[in-house]
């Protein structure tokens, strides 16, 4: 039972154009969430976080969205760079029932065409 | 500023025998945590050791065992190994408090086992 879904494997962008990757989650208890980036051979880099007390977070060109009503968060990279091709992980945590674990979907490959 | 080291980076194994993989973490950081991350899938909590012991576990057999040392630095242990945790095993750090879910990755260990 996949507590934490990333449902495109792959999504292919134009450089200079706008990448957003998506996630759910089914988890009522998570209440911290985060974008992990990996590049091949390297280990998964953190990115930006929100927590659900708040909706959006940003910081510089990467926006995270967060609508708990529907337990849906987004990831925007604006403009897209060929260096942000990469796969990236979602990521939930709760937080306030003291477990800092974290549970991750399976990840999108990015892919940002030059 | 070192982050956190694993190692050995790669290794193969035969069913049925016992693997010890090892971690430093990232200077300052007091708290380790082991993920595996099967091909195709999204990085899966294993434990995590804060003071020596082990504080959270996640729905692994007790074949996978660890220890954290004085030094904070980690190992994770593996017995009777199965063809099923052929993986890349990640180690994370962090510290205790605010933050404390925003892991710093090593670049993982890949465990093959025949």
């Amino acid at each position: 039972d996949q507590q934490v879904k990333q449902n495109s494997p792959s999504l292919s962008v134009q450089e200079g154009r706008i990448s957003i990757l998506n996630c759910d989650y089914t988890n009522s208890m998570f209440d911290y969430f985060l974008w992990y980036k990996k590049y091949p051979a390297e280990g998964p880099t953190f990115l930006i976080s929100i927590s659900s007390i708040k909706d959006k977070n940003e910081d510089g060109r990467f926006t995270v969205f967060l609508n708990k009503s529907a337990k849906h968060l987004s990831l925007h990279i604006v403009p897209s760079q060929p260096g942000d091709s990469a796969v990236y992980f979602c990521a939930a945590s709760g937080m306030q029932a003291g477990s800092y674990q974290l549970t991750f979907g399976k990840g999108t490959k990015l892919s940002v065409i030059p | 500023d070192a982050g956190v080291t694993q190692s050995p980076t790669h290794l193969i194994k035969t069913r049925g025998q016992q693997v010890t993989l090892r971690c430093s973490p990232k200077s300052g950081h007091d708290t380790v945590s082991w993920y595996q991350q099967a091909l195709g899938q999204g990085p899966q909590f294993i434990f995590q050791y804060y003071e020596e012991e082990e504080r959270q576990r996640g729905n692994f057999p007790d074949r996978f065992s660890g220890h954290q040392f004085p030094n904070y630095s980690s190992e994770l242990n593996v017995n009777a190994l199965l063809l099923g945790d052929s993986a890349l095993y990640l180690c994370a750090s962090s510290l205790q408090g605010p933050g404390a879910n925003v892991l710093t990755f090593g670049a993982g260990s890949r465990l093959t086992v025949l």
